[in-house]
């Protein structure tokens, strides 16, 4: 069965203290991992889309990379803006335009 | 603002009741995706509509159908509803959908509240 699996649940950093997030998956045929931030209340905002082993995608303090079984969000001297709710997806062969979502990692940064 | 529009914002209302939702895509889009999230469930993916035809179907009950309209506006059909209905409806859209791997963008939500 397709899987997704973010950790940790829930970050807390300091202002300038670089961290990573972590999304396994397990998929039948990888066709694209997508990163989202998710404010609360709020619609999900697209970040990355990575298509295959290797690939790394860049974007102001956020690095995306992927592997074969993994993709990591890379966060450089955060701010306190970019506490959001960070979530990946997969889109998997023979399944549509479905994505298949983890649970997310909330993340914290204080000043 | 990621030019999805979804109304309404929110909707309360009783259980057994039925209810509608409303998604416009961007401009230029032809896929239409709708999606549940709940706290214990996360993001679900229930359909997509491609050009006004369904494309692909995820866990969506029986008591929920979505149709595309010529106009490319999508709804959302919630019937007899229940208390575990309550949740954060999102609508998204993509260029096509598929086969190619296009970037969804997803509206504002509905909050629906089932009393």
């Amino acid at each position: 069965e397709d899987q997704v699996t973010q950790s940790p649940e829930a970050l807390r950093l300091q202002e300038g203290e670089s961290s990573s997030l972590n999304c396994s998956y397990t998929v039948s045929g990888l066709r694209g991992l997508f990163w989202y931030r998710q404010d609360p209340g709020k619609g999900p905002e697209f970040l990355f889309t990575l298509y295959s082993a290797g690939e790394e995608k860049e974007k102001e303090r956020l690095k995306a990379t992927l592997t074969k079984k993994e993709s990591f969000l890379h966060i450089t001297a955060p701010k306190p803006e970019d506490s959001a709710t960070y979530l990946c997806a997969v889109q998997a062969d023979n399944q549509g335009g479905k994505l298949i979502f983890g649970q997310g990692t909330e993340l914290s940064v204080k000043p | 603002d990621s030019g999805v529009t979804q109304t309404p914002k929110h909707l309360i209302t009783a259980t057994g009741q039925r209810v509608t939702l409303r998604c416009s895509p961007r401009s230029g889009d032809l896929s239409v995706y709708w999606y549940q999230q709940s706290l214990d469930q996360g993001l679900q993916f229930l359909i997509q509509y491609y050009n006004g035809e369904e494309r692909a179907k995820g866990n969506i009950l029986e008591r929920f159908s979505a149709q595309q309209f010529p106009d490319l506006h999508s709804e959302l059909n919630l019937s007899s509803l229940e208390l575990g209905d309550s949740a954060l409806y999102f609508c998204a859209s993509s260029v096509t959908g598929f086969p190619s791997t296009d970037t969804q963008y997803f509206g504002p939500g509905t909050r629906l509240t089932v009393l």
